[in-house]
């Protein structure tokens, strides 16, 4: 098993321009996570999916951030425009129900 | 809602020293409880959980007892290694669910 996988690992962009982070979950797993990590707020949970459906959106921060989840196997989540203070580590976790996550190992995100 | 106090970090403690780090929580119904890790540069990994009062749950030396009383499940290991030094993660998650509420973690840092 591969795990959760992520990508890309590093995204360096400049403020204004739309990013885009991607995830593929554990085959099998019908919940997915995006969270984001920064040293002031630690782990936020921004939405989370059930089979294919976002469930709670709540910790999503603005209109500029939305997330697609257009298969069992695929994930975005979108930036646009992006600015300095999205600077941070993102997230995507699967789940097969009610069991514990599986974490990818991340997309550092700079804005400059 | 679901929210979390850890102690705050970072811990610094020398090689084969006692570990403590507390937690407590809030949460509605009957929690599930869990400790996850985050190695540098890695997502989160699941390191024990209890899913129900007076459980303990344990792994890799590491324990931690579900304590209703006081609504704690501190994470306890009797003799660290620099291996340990990482970011840990205490979550409640609702009973029946699976969306986890972290806060900003605690790190540990082992030193010989």
């Amino acid at each position: 098993d591969a795990g959760v996988i992520q990508s890309p690992r590093h995204e360096v962009t400049e403020m204004g321009q739309e990013v885009t982070l991607r995830c593929k979950p554990i085959s099998g797993h019908n919940s997915l996570f995006w969270y984001r990590q920064t040293m002031m707020r630690g782990l936020e949970l921004l939405i989370y999916f059930n089979n294919n459906v976002p469930i709670d959106d709540s910790g999503m921060p603005e209109d500029r951030f939305s997330a697609k989840m257009p298969n069992a196997s695929f994930s975005t989540l979108k930036i646009q425009p992006s600015e300095p203070r999205d600077s941070a580590v993102y997230f995507c976790a699967s789940s097969p129900g009610n069991s514990p996550l599986h974490f990818g190992n991340g997309t550092r995100l700079t804005v400059t | 809602g679901n929210s979390v106090t850890q102690m705050e970090g970072p811990v610094t403690l020398s090689e084969e020293a006692f570990l403590t780090i507390n937690c407590t929580y809030t949460a509605t119904g009957y929690p599930s409880l869990f400790w996850y890790v985050q190695y540098p540069g890695e997502g989160l990994q699941l390191l024990l959980k209890a899913t129900k009062a007076d459980d303990k749950g344990s792994n890799k030396g590491f324990e931690a007892t579900y304590r209703k009383e006081t609504t704690s499940f501190h994470l306890e290991k009797g003799s660290v290694q620099v291996s340990d030094s990482a970011v840990y993660f205490c979550a409640p998650v609702p009973g029946g669910g699976n969306k986890l509420t972290f806060g900003t973690g605690t790190q540990l840092k082992v030193e010989l």
